[in-house]
């Protein structure tokens, strides 16, 4: 079936630089997108997220990209601190009303003091 | 608000027995998805329930089921056990809206021995 997946699985990044993790999707139904950071021993926790009709959201330090031409989506981390170490998931869904993500593999995040 | 909590935190199980893992949303959602998640596979939607219905299932046995109760609060039971089942079961909760933002428990860590 469709999958989102992840270009790389591990990013190491020095700290105050910025970061950029990649995902593609393949499925051009979807029409919502969301970033999760994990930590060890913690359950995924929200970042961001993009509906289809944007092509780019921004937060606090992070910055979702959505590009619906090529399939892929973007997270990037300004000023990236060591707290941000963790593991990235992009995960998709579609439909009204579907709450069932699809989730990519994963990238590990790792900050250099 | 406090989060979604589970229980329990850790699990040790042998082969052939069932167990059951408990979920509470967040305070006013109504929707609560399971999720397992090993190295190999990544996360993978198990389920979904929303008003003490299932809407969603994944591609998983019949060995897994779950319930919602009327106060929300959902259940997941994996019957017969195997050593494959060894995952964190995370369980995530959502408000009303349509395509509203799925929050994550901490998981139950489960060993099957």
């Amino acid at each position: 079936g469709e999958s989102v997946g992840l270009h790389l699985p591990t990013l190491s990044v020095q700290e105050g630089d910025n970061s950029i993790i990649n995902c593609a999707y393949s499925n051009s139904a979807s029409d919502y997108f969301i970033w999760y950071k994990q930590e060890s021993g913690k359950g995924p926790q929200f970042i961001i997220d993009i509906r289809s009709n944007m092509d780019k959201r921004q937060g606090q330090r992070v910055t979702v990209l959505l590009n619906k031409t090529v399939k892929h989506l973007s997270l990037q981390i300004a000023a990236t601190q060591p707290g941000d170490s963790a593991v990235y998931f992009c995960a998709e869904t579609y439909g009204a009303g579907s709450y069932q993500l699809t989730f990519g593999k994963g990238t590990k995040l790792s900050v250099i003091p | 608000k406090a989060g979604v909590t589970q229980t329990p935190r850790y699990l040790i199980k042998t082969r052939g027995q069932q167990v059951t893992l408990s979920c509470s949303p967040i305070s006013g959602h109504r929707s609560v998805s399971w999720y397992q998640q090993t190295p190999g596979q990544g996360l993978q939607f198990l389920f979904e329930y929303f008003s003490e219905t299932q809407r969603n299932k994944g591609n998983f046995p019949g060995r897994f089921s779950g319930r919602q109760f009327s106060n929300s609060r959902s259940e997941m039971n994996v019957s017969t056990l195997e050593l494959g089942d060894s995952a964190l079961y995370l369980c995530a909760s959502s408000g009303t809206s349509v395509g509203e933002t799925q929050y994550f428990g901490p998981g139950t860590r489960l060993l099957v021995l």
